[in-house]
């Protein structure tokens, strides 16, 4: 049971927009910076969100971050068929003194 | 760019130890501050261990502290992490990776290795 809890799964049609999200506490999300990461099957995860909403660069602009509070959310607007995998929130939990990881959102394209 | 290049994994007994290496390239390795994160096979990203860019500051996850250690070689550009006391729950993906700010040690990773598999088996 992670310490951020993101749901299990989600869907969208090519050109939709998506939501994720990601719960935390006051010592985590609360406290620090949120990131974001997609990880396709068989790959390295890969950097979408740096510091709650920074998008890196060669990252689309179709991807937006947020935060308030103990949570944050990851949007993905005109969704595309490479945008498919699982997506990890992560920060860093001040009482724990270590990162945490969300147990991952399946993304699927229909 | 960055190059993250982890090496020393493989297949081992329980109860052995492994060294893991992540040979960094394309940055100022002594500013950065160094993760690792392990994946089990089918399971999610595992956070257990950072290291300042000094290599002098050390944090751990519950799961691994008092048996795994990490530490930083600044004049080699590399990054270890000590595995001691292994188990089958240990059979993962082992993945080096970056922080996001200089001199930061509590940012999250911003480049990450393509990993390298270890195998606990008897």
């Amino acid at each position: 049971q992670s310490v951020l809890s993101q749901p299990p799964s989600t869907s969208g049609t090519p050109g939709q927009r998506v939501t994720m999200s990601c719960s935390g506490s006051d010592s985590n999300i609360g406290s620090n910076y949120v990131y974001w990461y997609q990880q396709r099957p068989g790959a390295a995860p890969e950097l979408r969100i740096s510091r709650n909403n920074q998008r890196p660069s060669g990252v689309p602009d179709r991807f937006s971050g947020s935060k308030s509070g103990t949570s944050a959310s990851l949007d993905i607007n005109g969704l595309r068929s490479e945008d498919e995998g699982e997506y990890y929130c992560a920060v860093w939990d001040d009482s724990l003194k270590g990162a945490v990881f969300g147990g991952g959102t399946m993304l699927t394209v229909l | 760019q960055v190059r993250l290049v982890e090496s020393g994994g493989g297949v081992v007994r329980p109860g052995t130890s492994l060294r893991l290496s992540c040979a960094a390239s394309g940055f100022v390795f002594n500013t950065y501050g160094m993760h690792w994160v392990r994946q089990a096979p089918g399971k999610g990203l595992e956070w257990l261990a950072v290291v300042s860019y000094a290599g002098n500051t050390d944090f751990y996850a519950d799961s691994v502290r008092g048996r795994f250690s990490i530490s930083k070689d600044n004049s080699k550009s590399t990054m270890y992490l000590q595995l001691n006391g292994l188990t089958k729950d240990d059979t993962a993906v082992y993945y080096c990776a970056r922080t996001g700010a200089q001199w930061r040690m509590i940012d999250l990773i911003d480049s990450w290795g393509q990993g390298t598999l270890v195998t606990v088996s008897s």
